[in-house]
This record gives C-alpha cells, structure tokens and sequence, in this order.
C-alpha cells in the first residue's frame, strides 16, 4: 500500500539556520503531496501543497517540490525562526473517495535563538 | 469562522467502558475525516463520511470502533469497551469536498486515556 517516510527527528538548529526535512512517498497512482504542521499546543494546519509532478508549494518561507522520479517531498527553508520550532507531517492523498491523508511520522524541529 | 470544533477536549477512562467523542465540523463542509494520533503509530485514518454516508471504513481498527454522522454535519466517534491500547489523541478533520484538492481543517482533538 501506499506510505510516507519522513527523516526521524529531533532536529535541533540554530536561528537562522538553513532547513531541509526530508520526505519520500511509495504510491500506486499519482497522490497529492502535503507538509502539515503542529505548533506546540495547537492543532494540525496545512503548511503548503504541491497536487502534480513538478509543482512546488510554497508558504511562510518553507518551499517543497514535488518530485516523481526520486518520489520526494522534501521540506526547506532558508532561514529558520524560533517561531518554526514544531512537528512537521508529510502527507499524501488521492481525489474522490480517497482523501484521506496518509501521514509521515513526523519530525520535531526545534529552532534554539 | 469557527473552525473545526471536539468535545470532550481530554476524556480519561476505565478499561472496558464505552467512550463517545464528538465533532463539529465547519459550517457546508461535506467530508468529515477520523484520524488517530499516538506514540506508537504516529497519524493513523480511521474512517471517512461524505455527507451522511461513510464509504470508507477500512480504517476502524477493531468492530469496538464505530461512527455515525447526522445532518451532514456533527460526527460522533463510539469506541466500545474500551482497552488500553485505544489510549490516543483522536483528531477530526473537514474539508468543503471530498478528494484531493480540498484543504482538510483540523479540530484541536480529543485526548483519550484509558486506565
């Protein structure tokens, strides 16, 4: 069946400091791709999304692309804040009937000043 | 807008009693989503409903585990009997459609700790 694999954390780093959280997929068909986050105490929020081959999403400074031929997602962002400082979820679904999401483990990221 | 609401917020219980979680989700979203989050697991689904009807059980993990929704809005998670193991947080999610392309909205959760 269809599964995300996300690199494990805890990832620690400081201020500033560049991101990349990697995210791989095994899919029968051509899913959408998804990073969602958990701030601290909050619930889960879509952070950006990519739905074919080569689209890149982009928000809040964090870009992903979606890659078919490695079947990757990975997470970057150039400079993080302390405000980043999270639980990151890499996710697929289809459309129709199967949308629901089909989740990573997530990475904790913690971004110390 | 209000977004995507749960009750009760934390329920802790007794191994073998039965424990009803509610979801209210947002105003004309018609695809209401059951996940599962624990330790062990990580983000797990459970079951979907499009409107009133839900074409996708598959994730139920045992037949303890059972949902109904009403109105095409409220949703109500019933575990039965519960067991240890059933100790999570149970997130409730929805979107305007179903399918790929409709940002799903995430409720805050429902922590669940059974005795």
């Amino acid at each position: 069946g269809d599964s995300v694999t996300q690199m494990e954390g805890p990832v620690t780093l400081s201020e500033e400091a560049f991101l990349t959280i990697n995210c791989t997929y095994t899919a029968t068909g051509y899913p959408s791709l998804f990073w969602y986050v958990q701030y601290p105490g909050e619930g889960l929020q879509l952070l950006l999304k990519a739905t074919k081959a080569d689209d890149k999403g982009s928000n809040k400074g964090f870009e992903a692309t979606y890659r078919k031929e490695t079947t990757s997602f990975h997470l970057e962002k150039g400079s993080v804040q302390v405000s980043d400082s999270a639980v990151y979820f890499c996710a697929l679904n289809y459309g129709g009937s199967q949308g629901n999401l089909i989740f990573g483990k997530g990475t904790k990221l913690s971004v110390k000043p | 807008g209000a977004g995507v609401s749960q009750s009760p917020s934390n329920k802790v219980t007794e191994k073998g009693k039965d424990v009803e979680l509610r979801c209210d989700p947002i105003s004309g979203h018609t695809a209401l989503y059951w996940y599962r989050q624990s330790l062990g697991q990580g983000l797990e689904f459970l079951i979907y409903f499009q409107g009133n009807s839900a074409p996708d059980k598959s994730g139920l993990p045992s037949d303890r585990f059972s949902a109904e929704r009403t109105g095409g809005s409220v949703s109500t998670l019933t575990i039965q009997r519960t067991q240890q193991e059933d100790s999570a947080v149970y997130l409730c999610a929805s979107s305007r459609r179903e399918g790929s392309y409709n940002e799903q909205f995430f409720g805050p959760g429902t922590r669940l700790t059974v005795l």
